[in-house]
């Protein structure tokens, strides 16, 4: 079955720590992007990524980094400079989405639950 | 510039009674419209869309929304709610002249009760 797989589930990490979510897709999905959603919240854009070795800073991207070395793959890491990093970390794809083509929307992974212990 | 908004935090119904869950974009061109629910600790589940057509459209798990171009609205509706229906309903836009970035509301929680 294609779709996005986000793994770990559930990871805790320590003060001044930094840790890397996965993020994988074999929908062959041009473009993927990072969401953060806090308890009762909606969603924030971390970093997008329209094709490989490239991707574009969100609406709250400071503390966090990406890459995109692979069209399958688009790690997000959290970096010790993040001051509030728990809370629970959506990867989405979709297809190319260019002016004037039809838009599929999004596939959306299960999530990852980071805390900080 | 693109934006949605979701005016309700949350909307409460009984089991078998119409729902309603409310959402208002704004957009410089003309729209494509979604629908998601997310479960807890879940991602997002596409509901359905908008793309061009007839204003009603059909989707998962009997929902359906009108696309009402005057009153820049699409409202997500059931007839019928049910308890498993309780999730948060996320409403998105992008505009079809531009890359395709969605603009997501802000979300509404839907608790049904017994």
């Amino acid at each position: 079955d294609g779709g996005i797989t986000q793994s770990p589930k559930y990871l805790f990490r320590k003060e001044g720590q930094n840790v890397t979510l996965s993020c994988e897709q074999n929908l062959n999905h041009d473009a993927m992007y990072w969401y953060r959603q806090d308890p009762g919240q909606g969603l924030r854009l971390i970093y997008y990524s329209q094709i490989v070795n490239d991707f574009q800073k969100g609406d709250i991207a400071e503390g966090y980094s990406v890459s995109r070395e692979k069209k399958e793959s688009f790690p997000l890491t959290v970096t010790s400079a993040q001051k509030n990093p728990t809370a629970f970390y959506l990867c989405a794809s979709s297809i190319d989405n260019y002016p004037g083509q039809p838009n599929y929307g999004y596939t959306f992974g299960s999530g990852t639950r980071l805390t900080v212990v | 510039a693109q934006s949605v908004a979701q005016p309700e935090d949350q909307v409460n119904v009984a089991e078998g009674n119409p729902l309603t869950v409310k959402c208002t974009y704004s957009v410089s061109g003309n729209p494509y419209l979604f629908w998601y629910v997310q479960y807890p600790n879940r991602g997002l589940q596409f509901l359905l869309k908008y793309i061009t057509g007839d204003n009603l459209v059909k989707g998962s798990y009997g929902f359906e929304a009108e696309f009402n171009k005057s009153q820049t609205s699409f409202h997500l509706k059931k007839p019928s709610a049910l308890v498993s229906d309780s999730a948060l309903y996320f409403c998105a836009v992008r505009t079809t002249d531009s890359w395709g970035k969605l603009q997501f509301g802000a979300g509404t929680q839907v608790v049904v009760t017994p």
